[in-house]
């Protein structure tokens, strides 16, 4: 079974630099995450989907961060403008798992971003 | 809020000699834990985890942890350990938010093996 798939896996910007990260997830997911991990730190959620609704993005910087999932598959995280504290590993991950149950979660290997 | 500790940020042993990763946890109700293990430039990959079953979860990889609800810890532990285990490693607790469940995860330990 094919894991949840990333690219880019390493992505160098300059900082104002608009920035998009993909993800498909693992067939069959109907949740679909996205985390940022910065240096030292563990995971942090940005935004979570069940289907194609963000169920919670109250962690996600709307005014400069975005994401979709059309048709409930794969999904897309964009920055514009970039800014230096953006330099993160992004983490895409995805699970079974619904409202009422918590499920595993399976990650991808990640999107390395630096932005200069 | 549910939360997690990682009591040691950087743990060093030999190969060939016990490992233990502690973690202790903060929850209102009866969690679910998990241990991630995070290689160089690869994905969370998932270890164990507990669901209010047996206290004592076997994972991959001969790591297995203990769920002690009058310590409020969750440590992972393993009785020989090898090279390849190095890594770093995030206790997590799932936590009941208004939208779902939602992964907290500890600051990570970063375990070194030696020759």
């Amino acid at each position: 079974e094919a894991g949840v798939v990333q690219s880019p896996r390493y992505k160098i910007i300059e900082k104002k630099q608009p920035v998009a990260f993909w993800c498909n997830p693992i067939s069959g997911h109907n949740t679909l995450y996205w985390y940022r991990q910065n240096l030292g730190q563990g995971p942090e959620l940005l935004i979570r989907y069940e289907n194609e609704e963000a169920v919670d993005d109250s962690q996600l910087p709307k005014d400069r961060f975005s994401a979709e999932r059309l048709k409930g598959v794969d999904s897309t995280l964009k920055i514009q403008p970039a800014e230096l504290g953006d330099s993160a590993v992004y983490l895409c991950a995805s699970s079974s798992e619904t409202f009422l149950s918590t499920d595993t979660q399976y990650f991808g290997p990640g999107t390395r971003l630096t932005v200069l | 809020a549910q939360s997690v500790t990682q009591l040691d940020s950087h743990v060093s042993v030999s190969e060939g000699t016990p490992v233990l990763l502690r973690c202790n946890y903060s929850s209102s109700y009866s969690p679910s834990l998990f241990w991630y293990v995070q290689h160089p430039n690869k994905g969370l990959q998932l270890l164990l985890k507990y669901t209010s079953a047996a206290t004592l979860v076997k994972g991959i990889n001969g790591f297995e942890a203990e769920f002690k609800k009058s310590e409020t810890s969750f440590h992972l532990t393993k009785p020989s350990a090898h090279m390849s285990d190095a890594a770093e490693y995030f206790c997590v607790v799932s936590a009941l938010t208004n939208s779902g469940y939602a992964l907290n995860f500890g600051k990570g330990t970063s375990l070194l093996v030696t020759p």
